[in-house]
């Protein structure tokens, strides 16, 4: 079974970091690309980054640009998201989600992890 | 940045009733379109990719259509078990951008 778990959120102060990860299991996780999707509180989805397989290609919003860095370690078979100077519009549910390659989608997603930023 | 602006916003159905949900892309997106279903307190799940496949172990009450830059999600018999949001999302080019939602209840 393809599970995606996200640790890491909290509460954190307006311009501080917070890393997140995401640890995929039921699947060869160095085949796939991975992206991160955040949801604010009662709002929709908001494309974060995306990672290739092999690191080789990254994207970001531009919300986020300068300020977060996607990366993986395919041997522990991890997704992380660290993020800097971050704003209170940076709160929301941040999820991991598996890429399909063949169909250009988003398959697989785990449960998300809460970040909020307010001092 | 390709807009994807989606309708109704909310949408009530009854039970058995057939649903359609709109998506239009800001461009031409060649098919590449996905729907997904979010329920309350969980993560969205793929439903449609490709504009009209249906993902392994969707219901086949669920179907997708489109070309270019117009998209639709059909419901055909309503269940309570759909109720939920729905979202479409492009697939052809970073960055990927979502429809802003359709939230559809049982009347």
């Amino acid at each position: 079974e393809v599970q995606l778990v996200e640790s890491g959120g909290g509460l954190v102060q307006p311009g501080r970091s917070l890393k997140l990860s995401c640890v995929a299991s039921g699947f060869t996780f160095s085949n796939y690309g991975m992206n991160w999707i955040r949801q604010a509180p009662g709002k929709g989805l908001e494309w974060v980054a995306y990672i290739s397989s092999g690191s080789s290609y990254i994207y970001y919003a531009e919300t986020v640009k300068g300020r977060f860095t996607i990366s993986r370690d395919n041997a522990k078979n991890t997704l992380y998201l660290q993020m800097t100077s971050l704003r209170s519009e940076d709160t929301a549910l941040y999820y991991c989600a598996r890429y399909e390659y063949s169909s250009s989608t988003m398959d697989a997603w785990g449960q998300g992890a809460s970040v909020t930023v307010s001092s | 940045d390709i807009q994807m602006t989606q309708s109704p916003a909310s949408l009530s159905a009854s039970l058995g009733e057939t649903v359609t949900i709109q998506c239009q892309a800001s461009e031409d997106i060649y098919s590449g379109l996905a729907w997904y279903q979010q329920k309350p307190g969980k993560s969205p799940q793929l439903l449609i990719y490709g504009a009209s496949s249906l993902q392994d172990g969707v219901p086949s009450r669920f179907s997708g259509s489109g070309s270019g830059t117009q998209y639709s999600l059909k419901i055909s018999s309503m269940q309570t078990e759909d109720e939920g949001v729905y979202f479409c999302q492009q697939g052809l080019k970073y960055p990927f951008t979502f429809g802003s939602g359709t939230k559809l209840e049982i009347k």
